[in-house]
């Protein structure tokens, strides 16, 4: 079974804070994505990645970054944390290729105060 | 934009009823069709996966696709509480990327 985690499932922080998310998946995946998911206004993509050190622009790349280093970890990076960013964060990975099925993690829930 | 829409339900079904869950979809070459599940705080968890025209069943879940029409569909036979949850149609988009409904939550009174 394919294995994505989360490093946390509940975080708290404050205004202009830098905050990481991380991800790890066990199952040698080569795409890893990121996405927020708000109610009203479904899952939103952030960042994917195809491979490391390769990045791509999702649907809000706005005030995040990531960081792919190894293949199994994909990073989150809230530079400077504002409240509008309070939401579910969850992770993804796929096998490869074009059309694959994605797996998500456990999400994390980050409120920003 | 691509898009795929959904409705917002609810769509309350008796217990041990079908349960029909539509999706249509805007981008006429995207190839793969995922049904997601998704419970009250938790995150999305795929059951049926469908990439060619026609039926796919597994279980008590079949998946439907019409390419021509651009509409995917999820039937849930033998509807249990169980099954009370939002469900997410999930479209490729190409590059390796997929384009989510908003989800339609479907309710099982026992």
């Amino acid at each position: 079974d394919v294995k994505v985690t989360q490093s946390s499932r509940y975080l708290v922080k404050r205004t202009g804070e830098k905050v990481f998310l991380e991800c790890v998946q066990d199952m040698d995946h080569e795409n890893m994505f990121w996405y927020r998911q708000d109610p009203g206004l479904g899952l939103r993509l952030i960042y994917f990645s195809y491979d490391v050190k390769m990045k791509e622009k999702g649907d809000i790349p706005e005030g995040y970054s990531v960081s792919r280093e190894k293949k199994e970890r994909f990073s989150l990076i809230l530079e400077s944390a504002s409240t509008n960013q309070t939401s579910m964060y969850l992770c993804a990975s796929s096998l490869g290729g074009a059309d694959g099925e994605q797996f998500f993690g456990p999400g994390t829930r980050l409120t920003v105060l | 934009q691509k898009e795929v829409e959904q409705n917002s339900g609810p769509l309350s079904v008796p217990e041990g009823a079908i349960a029909s869950l539509n999706c249509t979809y805007s981008d006429r070459v995207s190839q793969s069709f995922f049904w997601y599940r998704q419970y009250s705080g938790k995150s999305p968890e795929l059951i049926m996966s469908i990439y060619s025209n026609g039926d796919k069943e597994d279980g008590r879940f079949t998946a439907q696709l019409n390419k021509a029409s651009q509409y995917v569909s999820l039937l849930i036979r033998d509807s249990q509480p169980s099954d009370s949850a939002t469900y997410l149609c999930a479209v490729s988009s190409g590059y390796s990327t997929l384009t989510f409904g908003k989800g339609t939550m479907l309710l099982v009174s026992p």
